[in-house]
């Protein structure tokens, strides 16, 4: 598509429980990037993706949080057992292969707004 | 560790004034920088661009200059509109990989009011 893509819009999980997050990139793209917003406007990078394989996981809290990339399948963002700390904002972007015309812009999904209670 | 600041945290100004905002970042060593939009509950909309090697990007009533050396960049609104009204994010790409995460500022809220 031309627009990526994040399913589904709110999720809503009781403390502990699981949560999996799911992002559609632009077709054509090869990066794959997981963003964390909270408190209104603090951004924060989770892990990004080239094709099926992590690029940069300095960001991941990894005692709890998972994601992959698989070939034919959206990407995934899972969190097993879940903190009221978790609810944020999930965005996802994707940026093009590099070539002619890319200038590695990322283009940003709707963003997936996780509610821990 | 790269820190991206902006201000005015929060701007509101009648319709039809020419408005900055003001983006710095402690790492002059970037290789990109963008400027968004995000209007409440919605996700990210890119406005500009700049590369490390340009000094400014313009689209319609928008201009983006970058001084990487003295870590600033400002977005230029001119002739500012209500439907303007959003918070708007600078985000750097730090030097090292074109692929590199996204560093973004605090937001500027903007209110353009009739």
């Amino acid at each position: 598509g031309e627009e990526v893509a994040q399913t589904p819009k709110h999720l809503v999980r009781g403390e502990g429980q699981k949560a999996k997050l799911y992002c559609a990139p632009i077709k054509g793209h090869s990066y794959v990037f997981w963003y964390q917003q909270v408190l209104k406007n603090e951004f924060k990078f989770l892990i990004s993706f080239q094709n099926e394989n992590v690029f940069d996981e300095t960001g991941m809290p990894k005692e709890r949080f998972s994601a992959k990339c698989l070939p034919n399948s959206p990407c995934s963002l899972e969190i097993q057992a879940t903190k009221l700390e978790d609810s944020a904002v999930y965005f996802c972007a994707s940026s093009r292969p590099p070539g002619a015309g890319s200038f590695y812009e990322q283009y940003f999904g709707p963003g997936t707004r996780l509610t821990v209670t | 560790k790269q820190e991206v600041t902006q201000i005015p945290a929060a701007l509101s100004v009648p319709e039809g004034e020419n408005l900055v905002l003001n983006c710095s970042f402690t790492d002059s060593a970037i290789y990109n920088l963008q400027w968004f939009r995000q209007d409440p509950g919605k996700g990210l909309t890119s406005l500009l661009l700049i590369q490390s090697s340009q000094r400014e990007q313009t689209s319609g009533r928008l201009n983006a200059s970058l001084d990487k050396s003295s870590g600033r960049s400002t977005l230029y609104i001119a002739a500012s509109q209500p439907g303007d009204s959003a918070t708007y994010l600078c985000a750097v790409k730090s030097g090292g990989t074109s692929y590199g995460k996204l560093t973004f500022g605090q937001g500027t809220i903007l209110t353009v009011h009739p």
